[in-house]
């Protein structure tokens, strides 16, 4: 069964830019959440998608937006680049159900390591 | 809000030794879960185990176990027969218990580092 592949798993970008992040969760799952990780904050919720629609959000500015497609596929993307933003970006896939052994579990995958100069 | 707190930045323990890491956590749920996760230098985000507050059993997964004391607000990780795949920054995470929810409240972890 393959695990949560994102992509790319590393870029940089210059300030002001705009970046699209994509995410392909577990095959069967429906929930997809993102993540921010920096060595001053900590990880953070960013926001999560079930079924196309934004299920839950973060405390997090509006240049960071997400979609989630038909085949469960997310991406998220941050405009108008600041240095502050450069970060490892996690996403994690789950069922999305309440409910099983499996609920309210993610899975996460590896990472895209954001650098912003 | 939750906040969950690992005050310990980092740890070192001795290979096949045991070693246990501390959490505590804030809440005003009643029923919530809580976990453990693994990030290794790959920084791939492991789940090591989960604990469900309303079980009062101990959660425990081969080498891993928790001792999970609910009215304390407390959730320790124990790792037994430490090996050095074990070496990685390990994290507490709250999750409220409210049907599907994939939102994650994590501490700001621990390095632990494990001696051949």
């Amino acid at each position: 069964k393959a695990g949560v592949t994102q992509t790319p798993r590393y870029l940089i970008k210059t300030r002001g830019q705009q970046v699209t992040l994509s995410c392909s969760p577990i095959s069967g799952h429906r929930s997809v959440s993102w993540y921010q990780q920096t060595p001053g904050q900590g990880l953070q919720f960013l926001f999560e998608y079930f079924s196309e629609t934004q299920r839950n959000k973060g405390n997090f500015p509006g240049r960071f937006s997400g979609r989630q497609f038909s085949n469960s596929r997310s991406e998220m993307n941050v405009s108008t680049l600041e240095l502050g933003d450069s970060a490892l970006y996690l996403c994690a896939s789950s069922s999305g159900l309440a409910g099983g052994s499996g609920a309210n579990v993610l899975t996460f995958g590896a990472g895209s390591r954001l650098t912003v100069l | 809000a939750q906040t969950v707190t690992q005050s310990q930045p980092e740890m070192s323990v001795q290979e096949a030794e045991t070693v246990t890491l501390s959490c505590t956590y804030d809440t005003s749920e009643s029923n919530y879960y809580l976990f453990w996760y693994k990030q290794p230098p790959s920084r791939q985000m492991i789940l090591v185990i989960r604990q469900e507050a309303y079980k009062q059993q101990n959660a425990t997964e081969n080498r891993f176990s928790v001792n999970f004391q609910k009215a304390a607000k407390s959730f320790s990780l124990k790792i037994s027969d430490s090996q050095l795949g074990d070496t990685a920054m390990y994290f507490c995470a709250f999750m409220k218990h409210t049907g599907a929810n994939s939102k994650l409240t994590f501490g700001k972890g621990i390095t632990l580092s494990v001696r051949p």
